[in-house]
């Protein structure tokens, strides 16, 4: 499994854009970077994946680097709600019917302030 | 849709006791996970299935004993529970070659 780097925390404040980094140096040609993200007392909840190209859906943006070896997750306006683990997970596609399994880190910790 | 449901959201055993952990899920997903989160810590993976009467280990299986009958349900067995088991269990489905794992709301679960 790819080692991943994210910041322990960070903070932002309510509708400002936030940026969360995720160093993967060791990612593998086939691995997707996946994000996760935990709310307080819940169990994960997907956000967002991709390969190499940059990717967005109704929650976030995913910019991957060229040479692959990091990439940011993006929430445009922070809202209260976003506060949360963010998990940023490089993982092989399955494949045959074969199971996919995801590697959690201790993931960034993001406080949006009101 | 219910999802990914799980039973009991709270338990306190004594240390040798037994349990299990319910988990059901309504989306016909083949795969399905079971996960744990010590505080402060990421999920580990303890057991996975990728369709009825397949298990297998994942990364912290001892003390544990899953089995799969049906697509709908994966319970977890803990037979001989001990302090270290104490921990928050998550469950997850997914569809087979899909990226999107669902995840359970946990049981919390501690041993004294």
């Amino acid at each position: 499994d790819a080692k991943t780097t994210q910041p322990n925390s960070m903070e932002s404040n309510e509708e400002e854009p936030v940026h969360l980094p995720c160093n993967h140096s060791t990612i593998s040609g086939t691995d997707y970077i996946h994000w996760y993200r935990q709310l307080p007392s819940q169990g994960p909840e997907y956000v967002i994946h991709g390969l190499t190209s940059n990717v967005n859906n109704r929650m976030a943006s995913l910019a991957i680097a060229e040479d692959r070896k990091s990439s940011t997750l993006i929430l445009h306006r922070a809202t209260l709600r976003d506060a949360a683990v963010y998990y940023c997970i490089p993982a092989a596609p399955a494949s045959g019917g074969s199971n996919y399994k995801l590697t959690f880190g201790k993931g960034t910790l993001l406080t949006v302030n009101p | 849709n219910a999802g990914v449901t799980q039973t009991p959201k709270f338990r306190i055993l004594k240390i040798g006791q037994s349990m299990t952990l319910q988990c059901t899920q309504d989306m016909n997903h083949n795969y399905m996970y079971w996960y744990r989160q010590d505080p402060g810590m990421g999920l580990k993976l303890i057991y996975y299935s990728v369709g009825a009467g397949i298990t297998d280990k994942g990364e912290v299986p001892n003390g544990y004993n899953v089995s799969r009958s049906t697509t709908e349900d994966f319970p977890l067995r803990l037979e001989l529970a001990a302090p270290s088991q104490t921990s928050v269990y998550f469950c997850a489905s997914s569809y087979p070659g899909r990226n999107t794992q669902y995840f359970g709301p946990g049981t919390r679960l501690t041993v004294l």
